[in-house]
């Protein structure tokens, strides 16, 4: 079975610059999260996409950061503008509908702000 | 909201020492799952513990989920320079959405 894949695996960017990270999660998993997990901490959860809709986004900086799913399958998530204080990993992961809830984590896109 | 906290922050064992952490939560959880990161690596599953006072073991490791579903612990008896990683525990406060320690660091020298 294929893991969770994303891309770009490093970007560095200046300040003020725009940046998107891709994500195709497992096949036929319906649950998709995005997490940024800085440096030293635990993943903290940004965005949670059940198949094509969001189902808690409680903790995305919205004016800056917005994700999308739209058909239900792969997703990104945007920066834009960056600022010095988003530089971590980014994180995908996806769940199965129902049975166990384990989340399967892609290897992250390490981004560095400038 | 839901705080997950983990003790120690970090660890340092000889090979063939015994490793435990500590995850307490200031909510009670469904449940709880246990994650090893690598270092430059992501989050691998672990395990996951439903019930109170569950006890739960994989080779040399012990996984305990407390009573009041509020903590849980992970022990690594006889270390290996392979257990070398973060371990984090995280538990949903709702749903399915996990809320992650800030993880304990584990290095083991031979």
């Amino acid at each position: 079975e294929a893991g969770v894949a994303q891309s770009p695996r490093y970007k560095i960017i200046e300040k003020r610059q725009s940046v998107a990270f891709w994500c195709n999660p497992i096949s036929g998993h319906a649950t998709l999260y995005w997490y940024q997990q800085i440096l030293g901490q635990g993943p903290k959860l940004l965005i949670q996409f059940q198949n094509n809709g969001v189902v808690d986004d409680s903790q995305l900086p919205k004016d800056r950061f917005s994700a999308e799913r739209l058909k239900g399958v792969d997703s990104t998530l945007k920066i834009q503008p960056a600022k010095l204080e988003d530089s971590a990993v980014y994180l995908c992961a996806s769940r199965a509908a129902g049975g166990r809830e384990t989340q399967y984590f892609g290897p992250g896109t390490r981004l560095l702000v400038l | 909201g839901q705080q997950v906290m983990q003790i120690p922050q970090y660890q340092h064992v000889q090979e063939g020492e015994d490793f435990t952490t500590y995850c307490n939560s200031s909510t009670t959880l469904s449940n709880i799952q246990w994650y090893k990161q690598r270092p430059g690596g992501h989050p691998v599953f672990l395990i996951q513990l439903v019930k109170s006072g569950e006890v739960k073991k994989q080779k040399r490791l012990t996984f305990q989920f407390g009573e009041a579903k509020k903590n849980s612990s992970l022990h690594i008896t006889a270390t290996q320079t392979t257990d070398v990683g973060t371990y984090f525990c995280a538990g949903p406060p709702s749903g399915y959405a996990l809320n992650f320690g800030k993880g304990t660091s584990l290095l083991v020298t031979p």
